[in-house]
């Protein structure tokens, strides 16, 4: 248990669904990240929000929506999604996120296993 | 942007042995580099990081490495046992964003017991 909790564990949906992913972290971090994972690929860096301000988009797919309300909870928003968006979803979170914050290490979730047919 | 490079891809050793994974970086303004661990079904765990300012990190028998003037740094896992078998992943990033890293490939282990 690393303090981070992703739900659902496993997700399959359909090409014109709409579904979200939640993070939630007991850390007391004010850093959140949404990393993808695919077969044969290494990490992807989505999106990193800080103090629940979005300070990165790394050229996501608009079919991607992310959300954070507070600083605890970071959503992902899924909508006509391709077979290729099927992936392992990874939430991340972390202490500080601006310069001269703290040095901390990142957490991760144990992921979305999401398959879109 | 940041580029990692991680060999080898796979690598297995038998129970006892040493097994030394290795990273390269392109950005020098990286300074903090976590390892972290990842068994099948679950997140990465990160295992030992090191930060621009030292060498040379230790914990039990897991040691990292870092030469920042050649931009790579490495893992050392000595004296392998079945359950160090995993996906083990270098990263690059800065200190003040520990979460926003650059992952290498991955390089799958396995301990032959």
């Amino acid at each position: 248990e690393t303090g981070v909790t992703q739900t659902p564990r496993h997700l399959v949906m359909g090409m014109t669904n709409k579904k979200s992913l939640k993070c939630e972290q007991h850390l007391g971090h004010n850093a959140m990240y949404w990393y993808k994972q695919s077969a044969k690929k290494p990490l992807e860096l989505m999106f990193v929000y800080n103090f629940k301000e979005q300070t990165e988009n790394n050229s996501v797919p608009s079919r991607f929506s992310p959300e954070c309300p507070n600083s605890s909870h970071l959503f992902l928003h899924l909508h006509t999604l391709q077979p290729e968006d099927s992936a392992l979803y990874l939430c991340a979170s972390s202490q500080g996120g601006r310069a001269g914050g703290l040095n901390t290490e990142a957490f991760f979730g144990q992921g979305t296993r999401l398959t879109v047919v | 942007g940041e580029n990692v490079e991680q060999h080898p891809s796979t690598l297995s050793v038998q129970e006892g042995d040493s097994a030394v994974i290795k990273c390269t970086y392109s950005d020098s303004a990286s300074n903090y580099f976590p390892w972290y661990k990842q068994e099948l079904g679950k997140g990465p765990q990160l295992i030992i990081d090191i930060r621009s300012n030292v060498g040379e990190k230790k914990d039990q028998r897991i040691a990292v490495t870092l030469n920042k003037t050649a931009k790579h740094f490495s893992l050392h896992i000595t004296e392998t046992q079945p359950e160090d078998s995993a996906v083990y992943f270098c990263a690059a990033s800065l200190n003040t964003n520990a979460g926003k890293s650059t992952f290498g490939d991955g390089t799958t282990l396995t301990v032959k017991p």
